[in-house]
């Protein structure tokens, strides 16, 4: 079974100033990773994902995530936040058993709610 | 362009009583599943089927029930509500093979049980 831990429920952090958001995960097989975002109100949207190569993805809204397999982390960073990235960002895992027959299944870290200041 | 639909998008229910959240997807999505999201918990896995018929239990299936009787829905329903099931409830879908590449998200319904 995996399992996703977000280190950090808040993030506070001014306009323009970087951020990280961290995520480690656990899972005895070979794992896709992702990271959601969530608007006030609103559903998830897939930000990036990753599933194989280059362990260093891009996503949307000039995102990006590192896969560190030996640290079994997926660290999300942003070089200079707007306001507009405040929302609640969710990693996420799904393994992959040698049939291939995860169904998609996710498991979600807790949530990481990022608050953007002027 | 639709995506996932949910309704209703906001219920408030007396413990006791019934309801049934449909999901609809009009993407030809083979996977489905339904989450509920509670603070602080993330999103967890109540039910989810893998095509037309079928349905298998998540990580928190108690109180529970689906139905897909037909590919582009899914059905989630509370046979006697309880205030522990007060929670957003998110449906999504995704396609086989690709099912591990994202899904699709509805936009929610919140439930209250009082």
């Amino acid at each position: 079974a995996q399992s996703v831990t977000q280190l950090d429920s808040q993030v506070p952090v001014f306009e323009e100033a970087p951020v990280e958001l961290r995520c480690n995960y656990s899972s005895s097989v070979s794992v896709y990773l992702f990271w959601y975002v969530q608007y006030p109100n609103q559903g998830l949207q897939l930000l990036l994902k990753y599933l194989s190569g280059s362990t260093l993805v891009k996503g949307i809204n000039g995102f990006e995530a590192e896969f560190n397999k030996s640290q079994t982390s997926f660290h999300l960073r942003k070089p200079s936040v707007h306001i507009s990235d405040t929302a609640e960002y969710f990693c996420a895992v799904t393994d992959l058993n040698a049939g291939g027959t995860s169904y998609g299944k996710l498991t979600f870290g807790q949530g990481t709610i990022l608050t953007v200041h002027p | 362009n639709a995506g996932v639909t949910q309704t209703p998008k906001f219920r408030v229910l007396k413990t006791g009583q019934s309801m049934t959240l449909l999901c609809a997807q009009d993407m030809n999505h083979e996977y489905m599943y339904w989450y509920r999201q509670d603070p602080g918990m993330g999103l967890r896995l109540i039910h989810y089927s893998v095509g037309e018929g079928t349905t298998a239990k998540g990580e928190v299936p108690d109180g529970y029930n689906v139905s897909r009787l037909k590919k582009q829905n899914f059905l989630l329903g509370l046979e006697s509500a309880a205030p522990s099931q007060t929670s957003v409830y998110f449906c999504a879908s995704s396609l086989p093979g690709q099912g591990s590449y994202g899904y699709t998200f509805g936009s929610g319904t919140r439930l209250t049980v009082v």
